[in-house]
């Protein structure tokens, strides 16, 4: 039971242009999230993340809209670099729990 | 800072292999993590430690899996004896348990291929 989806396993964007990448959640519960990024060969790493109490975050390039009502968030890369080339993971949790579910990822090509 | 330190960094070895995989956690962070991840279901949690205290090992897939922290600095996730499914991208994550929620520090994985 996959309770963080990620249903679309790449994407390609053209550089210059908007990334969009998209998750869905089942679990209620969750009231924090947040968006990792892997490169090849390294560990993800931390992008942004949303509190349930907001339903948009900002930083620089990288913007997390969440739609509770939908459970659905996405990371918007406005305008996308070829250095975003990675796969990105998104993740969910509740504040006071321990347990971050991931979702498969995507990975995101952006053409130079 | 190194940040989390895996080793080894890659590993091949045959079916019915015990295998062991070493974590370091960056100094000061409570809380550790192992995960696995595989294409279809991406980053799984196998085990979860607070304080050196295992918390949740429900994510371990079967008893061939065991993990050990005998102190902050040190973890292992040992695989006896291997099967060849149990291929795949090890990660370890450390964290502060009162930092943001969700918030971990990844190593760079070891790469397990069992033959």
């Amino acid at each position: 039971d996959q309770q963080v989806k990620q249903n679309s396993p790449s994407l390609s964007v053209q550089e210059g242009r908007i990334s969009i990448l998209n998750c869905d959640y089942t679990n209620s519960m969750f009231d924090y999230f947040l968006w990792y990024k892997k490169y090849p060969a390294e560990g993800p790493t931390f992008l942004i993340s949303i509190s349930s109490i907001k339903d948009k975050n900002e930083d620089g390039r990288f913007t997390v809209f969440l739609n509770k009502s939908a459970k659905h968030l996405s990371l918007h890369i406005v305008p996308s670099q070829p250095g975003d080339s990675a796969v990105y993971f998104c993740a969910a949790t509740h504040t006071g729990g321990f347990k971050t579910i991931f979702g498969a990822g995507t990975r995101l090509f952006v053409k130079a | 800072d190194a940040g989390v330190i895996q080793s080894p960094r890659h590993e091949v070895t045959e079916m019915g292999q015990e295998v062991t995989l070493r974590c370091k956690p960056i100094s000061g962070h409570n809380s550790l993590f192992w995960y696995r991840q595989t294409m279809m279901r991406g980053l799984e949690l196998l085990i979860y430690f607070n304080n050196n205290v295992p918390i949740d090992d429900s994510g371990m897939p079967e008893d061939r899996f065991s993990a050990k922290m005998p102190n902050a600095s040190f973890s292992t996730l040992k695989i006896q004896p291997s099967e060849p499914r149990d291929s795949a991208v090890y990660f370890c994550a450390s964290s502060l348990e009162s930092g943001l929620p969700g918030i971990q520090y990844f190593g760079a994985g070891t790469r397990l291929s069992v033959l």
